[in-house]
Formats: structure tokens, sequence, C-alpha cells
């Protein structure tokens, strides 16, 4: 149990086009799902949170004109890179918040997005 | 979020316990200690959290102190395929990654 699974898992595009990254919660209602990115030889830094049915929530630093973020239902959520450059190019990933028995929340994170823009 | 602490990188012989550390010594009373791993390229993998019982789990054991101002994750029997970068966290809710322990499990 517990799977999220991302798509594209790798994607290559030219500058000023969006791409669209798809997040989903294969065998659970989330209650919230979270994007990262994460560039090479570094570690995960967190872009935003975002629930179901309401606006996303961004880190300190991330546009979100530049990174728009749709949580359409407990099982998908989108992250889309608008008018990407070549400084966009990352490795993105999505994790989804699963409620256990107990109080707090586990996030199970998806394999992954590899973005580059040419 | 706990700020954590863990050695850069540990080496360990196949099929020997693994067995990294971490320190969160400003940890609160409501924030669980959370291990994750991450395979070059892939996703973070789940391993294994507690608050301050200590835990089991098909993957590895999750050893909280006491004061639990620190924890260590055991993997039992090492295997080539548990080479990765291992991640600490203390979280209520959001995850904060630090650097991490690069494990490098040799044969």
């Amino acid at each position: 149990g517990a799977v999220v699974s991302q798509h594209p898992s790798w994607v290559i595009c030219k500058s000023g086009t969006s791409v669209k990254i798809e997040c989903r919660s294969l065998d659970f209602q989330a209650t919230t799902m979270f994007w990262y990115r994460q560039f090479p030889k570094q570690s995960l830094m967190l872009m935003a949170t975002s629930n179901e049915g309401s606006k996303a929530t961004y880190e300190q630093g991330v546009e979100k004109d530049k990174f728009l973020i749709n949580h359409a239902s407990l099982t998908l959520s989108t992250l889309t890179v608008t008018s990407a450059h070549p400084e966009d190019s990352s490795f993105y990933i999505c994790s989804a918040s699963r409620r256990l028995a107990e109080t707090t929340d586990t996030q199970y994170f998806g394999p992954g997005t590899r973005l580059t823009v040419l | 979020d706990a700020k954590t602490t863990q050695p850069t990188s540990m080496d360990c012989a196949e099929g020997r316990a693994a067995n990294l550390p971490c320190n969160h010594s400003t940890i609160s009373g409501n924030e669980y200690v959370y291990w994750y791993r991450q395979i070059h390229s892939q996703g973070p993998q789940y391993i294994i959290h507690g608050l301050k019982n200590n835990e089991t789990n098909e993957m590895a054991s999750l050893i909280i102190t006491e004061d639990r101002k620190s924890s260590t994750l055991i993997l039992p029997h090492a295997t080539l395929r548990d080479t990765a970068v291992y991640y600490c966290l203390g979280s209520a809710r959001q995850l904060t990654f630090g650097s991490g322990t690069q494990l490098t499990v040799l044969p």
C-alpha cells in the first residue's frame, strides 16, 4: 500500500513552453500533497503544499505564477511549470500524506520527474 | 521542524548491520522522527517512523533515546541495494530535508 505515481518520468522541452507533471496516490486518499525540487548533488527543497480544493501554499522564493499547482481531487495533484527556462531544469518530486492509525501523517513519495529545458 | 544532524557518509560491509545515527536535540514533544532513503535518481522511500518507543518493521529498526534527542536506524543485514542517502527528519507535518548520510554497502 501507499503507492504514489508521477507522470511523466522524464520530459525534455524547449525554452518558453509549459510542462505539466501529474502526481497520483494510487491506493489511498491523500490529505495533503507536496511538491519538491532537487538539483544535482543537493537535498530536496520543498516548493509548495497543496490541499484538495484550496489554493496551494508556496515556500518563500517559489513563484506561484510560474509553478501552477492544481489539486483537483484527493488522489491527484498537478504541477505546471509555465514558460520554462533552462534554470528550471531539475528533478521534481511529489509526495502524498496518508493518515495512519496514530496522530501523524506519513508522506509517501513519487518516483520523480526529470525536467530538462533546452 | 526539528533540526537534525547526521554523519555525511558511512560504509558498511554486506551482510553486517548498518547503524545510522541521527541527532535531533531540538525535537519537540509532538514531532515524530522519520527516516527515508533515496537511491540515486529516485524519489525518497519511506522506511520507518516513531515518537518515543522503539519501532521495527520489515525494513529496519528505529531506536530512540529516552530523552528523544537522538535516534539510530538499524538495517540488520545490509545488502548492496541498501546503498543510498538516508535522511532523518523530525516533523509533525512538514518535512525539511537535510543533507542525509550516504551509506555505501561494500561487497
